[in-house]
């Protein structure tokens, strides 16, 4: 059965600080895909990454594909309140599976 | 640019009750899904329909149905419902395979009492 590992489970910071979050499997994706979730809405895809090794940027988030294709990190520089919410990272093979998530909380 | 359009947003229902949630998509995607969220489970893949005209199990199909009635909408029944189908049910579409990803909708409440 694949798997996808988020960690943290829960993450505070202050506003203005960096952070890291991750995505590890066991499993080799074809490509995997980054979601935000904000309460009461749907998640929302932010990037999707196929490349091993592969590096995409999105204003202050930075988004890295492991080069054996099984991890990903999403780093975010200098964090805002508005990028309070749920992140979801969901690998895709012939299927695509989800991983539970990093709540992140920014302190403003 | 309405996307996934997903109703009712909320709704409580008796055990017992049936009830069928709607979901409608404007992208002309081949490839729609039903999802669960539950604290602590992420999401679960409740059916998907790869393509019009054909429907398919995923993880955690007992207890619900779904009509793919043309390429727009995917529709899931809850025959009788549970208080274990207390949830929030999401829609989504993508392209064939979801390989660029997926469009959801933002979601319908459903509390089983």
């Amino acid at each position: 059965t694949q798997l996808l590992e988020q960690s943290p489970q829960f993450l505070s910071i202050q506003e203005g600080e960096n952070l890291t979050v991750y995505c590890n499997s066991s499993s080799v994706f074809s490509s995997l895909q980054w979601y935000r979730q904000e309460p009461g809405e749907g998640p929302v895809l932010l990037v999707t990454v196929v490349t091993g090794g592969e590096v995409k940027k999105l204003k202050r988030l930075t988004f890295q594909f492991g080069d054996a294709r099984k991890d990903s990190s999403l780093h975010i520089t200098a964090a805002q309140p508005g990028d309070t919410g749920l992140y979801l990272c969901a690998g895709q093979d012939d299927k695509i599976i989800f991983g539970k998530g990093t709540r992140l909380h920014i302190l403003p | 640019n309405a996307g996934v359009t997903q109703t009712p947003k909320f709704q409580v229902l008796k055990t017992g009750q049936s009830m069928t949630l709607q979901c409608a998509q404007d992208m002309n995607h081949n490839s729609m899904y039903w999802y669960r969220q539950d604290p602590g489970m992420g999401l679960r893949l409740i059916y998907y329909s790869a393509s019009e005209g054909t429907t398919d199990k995923g993880e955690v199909p007992n207890g619900y149905n779904v009509s793919r009635l043309n390429k727009r909408e995917f529709s899931l029944r809850l025959e009788s419902a549970a208080p274990s189908q207390t949830s929030v049910y999401f829609c989504a579409s993508s392209e064939s395979g979801g390989f660029g990803g997926y469009t959801f909708g933002s979601g319908t409440r459903l509390t089983v009492v």
